[in-house]
């Protein structure tokens, strides 16, 4: 879908790197989220937000840092990466409001990260 | 937490055949989503179905809740179907547990 839009598509950097995923959302959503998918591993959530507040840490390290200054945007701040950070991270967005099928997620198209 | 179990891991399929995807989970869940990842990594919504039957075109779900299990029946199968099926369960609003998903392959 081309409701949710991340950037950039691909990111290859070192170790010592610092750089930022952004996710942006045009569905009127207020709930936004950030997944990781590794290889031969189920996603995992990392972050949730909804309505700009934090609701979910699924105990990411440190040096993954999310931020989320409105419903519409969300970035994820990195720093000091691991190759085994390698993967790629995915955005969501939802209602905010449970009931239903308000709380379907939909996806933006990823970024696939390397970290050399 | 909840555990969401997918079978088969792999399926190969020829042009036109049918298929059954299985979804367990262990636990009640509020919500149940099954999205198909196309071979460029997009995630697309495919059912929202916590409960009951739906059906879009050649795709239909079914979850049966009391039985904690959810299944994805592809009809007359097309290349384009080819890609990693995974269903996502959850008790509440926000979090979803995704499956390790079954990949699909569908030759011409």
């Amino acid at each position: 879908e081309t409701g949710v839009t991340q950037t950039p598509r691909h990111l290859v950097m070192g170790m010592t790197n610092k750089k930022s995923l952004k996710c942006e959302q045009h569905l009127g959503h207020n709930a936004m989220y950030w997944y990781k998918q590794s290889a031969k591993k189920p996603l995992e959530l990392m972050f949730v937000y909804n309505f700009k507040e934090q609701t979910e840490n699924n105990s990411v390290p440190s040096r993954f840092s999310p931020e989320c200054p409105n419903s519409s945007h969300l970035f994820l701040h990195l720093h000091t990466l691991q190759p085994e950070d390698s993967a790629l991270y995915l955005c969501a967005s939802s209602h905010g409001t449970s009931g239903g099928a308000r709380d379907t997620q939909y996806f933006g198209p990823g970024t696939r990260l390397t970290v050399l | 937490g909840i555990q969401v179990e997918q079978s088969p891991p792999d399926l190969i399929l020829q042009e036109g055949a049918n298929s059954t995807l299985r979804c367990n989970f262990s636990d009640s869940v509020n919500n149940l989503q099954w999205f198909h990842q196309n071979p460029w990594g997009q995630l697309i919504n495919l059912f929202y179905i916590p409960s009951g039957t739906k059906q879009n075109g050649r795709l239909s779900a079914t979850t049966v809740a009391t039985e904690r299990y959810s299944l994805l029946y592809i009809s007359s199968s097309q290349t384009t179907d080819s890609g990693v099926y995974f269903c996502a369960a959850g008790p509440g609003t926000y979090k979803y547990i995704f499956g390790t998903g079954t990949r699909l392959k569908v030759l011409a």
